[in-house]
């Protein structure tokens, strides 16, 4: 149980394009995703929480209006990088809470994102 | 400021060999400290979680420690695989939050 998925796993956009990673729980409802970017050999840094069907709170220096989150639904979550440049090249880790009393999060396998 | 501290960065181990992995964790208060492995270019996964009550948690080959007094963990590998080279990472929960403080990692490399 308690599986996240991430849709795609890779992606290569072009500059300046926009770009929509998906985040599923899929054997449980997420209450609050999490969104982290990794550079490599570096740790998780996380971005941004979501609650289902409200705004989500972003970590200071993360820009909100280029990483677009929509939390719609207690099991999708979504990242959209507007306007992508090479600099945002990483790998997206997405995580699931179930909520209640349990701090507990799944995380998802990760989105490699390449702007060229 | 809560911080998560881990060692080696990275180490090198024949395979079959054990090692031990370090980390140091100043979270207050602390719910829970959990290890995960992460392969190269996916997501962590969970290898172990021990609560302030608990010493020591197996999983297999993986047998990881907590002394909560002086706040430090480590991670053992037994008998290590090849399978078993990739990142590990210490990740501490507070009890009052549900931001996870995350160690940088140790990257481990386990050669034939």
């Amino acid at each position: 149980g308690a599986v996240v998925s991430q849709h795609p796993s890779r992606v290569i956009c072009k500059s300046g394009t926009s770009v929509k990673i998906e985040c599923r729980s899929l054997d449980f409802q997420a209450t609050t995703m999490f969104w982290y970017r990794q550079f490599p050999k570096q740790s998780l840094m996380l971005m941004a929480t979501s609650n289902e069907g409200s705004k989500a709170t972003y970590e200071q220096g993360v820009e909100k209006d280029k990483f677009l989150i929509n939390h719609a639904s207690l099991t999708l979550s979504t990242l959209t990088v507007t306007s992508a440049h090479p600099e945002d090249s990483s790998f997206y880790i997405c995580s699931a809470r179930v909520g209640g009393a349990s701090y507990e999060q799944y995380f998802g396998p990760g989105t490699r994102l390449t702007v060229t | 400021k809560n911080q998560v501290e881990q060692s080696p960065q990275s180490l090198i181990i024949l395979e079959g060999k054990n090692c031990t992995l370090q980390c140091n964790y100043t979270v207050s208060p602390f719910s829970n400290l959990r290890w995960y492995k992460q392969d190269t270019g996916r997501g962590p996964v969970s290898l172990t979680i021990m609560t302030f009550s608990e010493n020591t948690k197996s999983n297999g080959r993986y047998t990881a420690t907590l002394d909560a007094d002086t706040k430090q963990s480590s991670l053992h590998i037994t008998a290590s695989q090849l399978s078993d080279s990739a990142s590990y990472i210490c990740v501490v929960s507070p009890t009052n939050d549900y931001k996870l403080s995350f160690g940088a990692g140790t990257t481990v490399t386990v050669r034939a």
